[in-house]
């Protein structure tokens, strides 16, 4: 149980475009979602928190117009990088959170890479 | 600022020894802590958390917590080569806030 799927899990764009990823929970319903961001040998960066139904709640210096996250049902979330450059290459990784449990369920991230 | 400091490593042991991974964080409200193993291009993938003091233990695996010296490390017995990956240790403060803050993460060799 507790699986959570991206889509996709690498994608090649160039600068100036717009790249959506998709985070799904398969089997729970997940009312908190969380998007990551993580630069080669560093830790992970919280860059917002996704509530369903509501709007996202972005991490300091994350750009929200740039970034943006639609969390449309208990099951998936979605960001999108608008307008990416090449800073933006970066693996991205979403967590989601089971209703009252502890326990964050990460996915298996999206590698972005702007050329 | 909310802080979680672990040492980068690596940290080297052979296969079969106990491997010691530690971590220091600022929050006092911190609530509960968790241990992540991430593989190399992987996402991090939950161990255990832990949220009273003292010691946990999941097979392989113990997580011991001092909230008095903030204070939480992972024990792993038995180390296999499979162990080998980056541990990163995080905190969930309390209250409605779910974020996790993660460390830099301890980068772990276990040589056959």
């Amino acid at each position: 149980g507790a699986v959570v799927s991206q889509h996709p899990s690498r994608v090649i764009c160039k600068s100036g475009t717009s790249v959506k990823i998709e985070c799904r929970s398969l089997d729970f319903q997940a009312t908190t979602m969380f998007w990551y961001r993580q630069f080669p040998k560093q830790s992970l960066m919280l860059m917002a928190t996704s509530n369903e139904g509501s709007k996202a709640t972005y991490e300091q210096g994350v750009e929200k117009d740039k970034f943006l996250i639609n969390h449309a049902s208990l099951t998936l979330s979605t960001l999108t990088v608008t307008s990416a450059h090449p800073e933006d290459s970066s693996f991205y990784i979403c967590s989601a959170e089971e209703s009252g449990s502890y326990e964050q369920y990460f996915g298996p991230g999206t590698r972005l890479t702007v050329t | 600022q909310k802080e979680v400091e672990q040492n980068s490593g690596p940290l080297s042991v052979p296969e079969g020894a106990i491997a010691s991974l530690n971590c220091t964080y600022s929050d006092r409200g911190s609530q509960s802590f968790f241990w992540y193993r991430q593989y190399s291009g992987k996402s991090p993938e939950l161990i255990m958390f832990i949220y009273s003091n003292g010691d946990k233990e999941d097979g392989r695996f113990t997580a011991q917590l001092n909230k008095a010296s903030q204070y939480v490390s992972l024990l792993i017995r038995d180390s296999q080569p499979s162990d080998s990956a980056t541990y990163l240790c995080a905190f969930r403060s309390g209250g409605s806030n779910y974020k996790l803050t993660f460390g830099k993460g301890t980068l772990l060799t276990v040589n056959p």
